[in-house]
């Protein structure tokens, strides 16, 4: 089974500041996916960006990237330029196949982020 | 909007009482997923409907609960005679069929408060 830990249960930052959220997983599978999802206040899950685990590069999505380092098992999302509403949960996710090839998401606990003017 | 949508948005209800929630995801996706999300947690699996076929359930889905996607459109959960511990989010998502990213679209949540 997938497992996902997200180690940084607060982080605070100035804005327009770079801001990096760590995620690490656990998987036995050759071929995965991870997500990054932000859940503002309303209670949504938006979706921010994927990293495949054969892609060469790091994915990136406007002020966002992925730090990928498949070796460390590590999958950091970056913000660059922080602004105030990206003042938010953020979950750490990754593809668990269940059955007939679809797949379950699997999510670590999640980091508060919070921007101070 | 053409979003995933999930009525209704909050619920109170007293114990032992039954609810049932409504999502309605984007018209194109094949595949339905709901997840449970409590307070300081991420959301868990419940169950999985490819079409009207539901074909995966999570052990976290006891007999208390039921799913239902009539004609592979909307979906209904159930929860009958409802406990405390059942005070959570409830979290709809849908996607399309395989792909390589097959991003799942996530509703607003359905907040559930048992009394």
């Amino acid at each position: 089974a997938q497992k996902i830990t997200q180690t940084q249960p607060g982080m605070f930052v100035q804005e327009k500041e770079a801001v990096t959220l760590d995620c690490t997983y656990d998987t036995s599978d050759q071929s995965y996916g991870l997500f990054w999802y932000k859940q503002p206040s309303s209670g949504e899950m938006i979706f921010l960006i994927y990293q495949g685990s054969y892609d060469e590069q790091n994915a990136t999505e406007g002020r966002y990237s992925l730090n990928f380092q498949k070796a460390r098992k590590s999958a950091n999302l970056v913000i660059s330029a922080s602004q105030l509403g990206d003042s938010a949960m953020y979950f750490c996710a990754m593809r668990e196949e269940i059955i007939q090839g679809a797949q379950k998401l699997v999510f670590g606990q999640g980091t508060r982020l919070t921007i101070n003017p | 909007d053409t979003g995933v949508s999930q009525d209704p948005r909050h619920k109170i209800t007293k114990r032992g009482q039954n609810v049932t929630f409504r999502c309605d995801p984007i018209s194109e996706h094949n595949r339905l997923y709901w997840y449970r999300q409590t307070l300081g947690q991420g959301p868990e699996f419940l169950t999985y409907f490819q079409n009207e076929a539901q074909l995966e359930k999570s052990r976290l889905l006891s007999d208390r609960f039921s799913a239902e996607r009539p004609k592979g459109s909307f979906s209904t959960l159930e929860i009958q005679r409802t406990e405390q511990g059942d005070s959570a989010m409830y979290l709809c998502a849908s996607s399309f069929t395989s792909g390589r990213r097959s991003e799942q679209f996530f509703g607003p949540g359905t907040r559930l408060t048992v009394l």
